[in-house]
């Protein structure tokens, strides 16, 4: 069966310090791979995703980037962190290709707070 | 362009009890819905999903959700409350003919349910 898995799980950051989740799906091959950020009481943002390795498209504007250096692989960073960029940050994966289903399921979540 | 609104940040009811979230979606093709439920500090687990089969969908810990296409609903329902099922749930639209497949995410509704 697949799993994902994401780490840290929780973490304190200063302004300005770099940031780096890392996240890895496990039982599959070639999936789509996503960001997405949970503001406090509000809903999900999409961030990044990627439908292959080095293939990274941005959905906002922002201070974060993302790569995927493996197939399953997939990291979120920041080279100076902004307190706007505190959140709940979720790694998600689904099975590539249209008509797939599209069922995107999600790791357990980062939370980031930067003081 | 797609989008999604769910009706009532907040819902409360009480214990045995029928729970309705509100779900509406705007699509420019035939979508892809889903519901999923997310307990504190956790990631998000899918409910249950419509995938252009039968409109009345089933899907775990007693929830079901129908697809209105003339209303262009898919409210999630449970005949029964339980204190378990306190949580936040979140409504999802994706385009099915799209390799990205990204799905879009209402606010969400955080159900109270009280003993």
């Amino acid at each position: 069966s697949q799993t994902i898995h994401q780490w840290p799980a929780t973490l304190v950051q200063p302004v300005g310090s770099p940031l780096s989740l890392e996240c890895t799906v496990e039982g599959t091959s070639n999936p789509n791979l996503y960001w997405y950020r949970q503001a406090a009481g509000r809903g999900l943002q999409l961030l990044f995703y990627s439908v292959g390795i080095g293939q990274i498209s941005s959905e906002v504007p922002q201070n974060l980037s993302a790569s995927r250096p493996q197939d399953r692989q997939f990291i979120l960073s920041s080279k100076k962190l902004l307190l706007s960029d505190s959140g709940f940050y979720l790694c998600a994966w689904r099975v590539s290709g249209a008509h797939s289903g599209n069922t995107i399921y999600f790791g357990e979540g980062s939370w980031l707070t930067v003081v | 362009a797609q989008s999604v609104t769910q009706l009532g940040s907040h819902v409360s009811v009480s214990e045995g009890a029928l729970v309705l979230l509100r779900c509406n979606y705007s699509s420019s093709v035939p979508p892809y819905l889903f519901w999923y439920v997310q307990y504190p500090n956790q990631g998000l687990q899918l409910l249950l999903k419509y995938t252009s089969a039968a409109t009345l969908v089933k899907g775990i810990n007693g929830f079901e959700a129908e697809f209105k296409k003339s209303e262009t609903s898919f409210h999630l329902t449970k005949p029964s409350a339980h204190m378990s099922d306190a949580a936040e749930y979140f409504c999802a639209v994706s385009d099915p003919g799209t390799n990205a497949g990204k799905s879009t995410f209402g606010d969400g509704t955080t159900l109270t349910v009280k003993p």
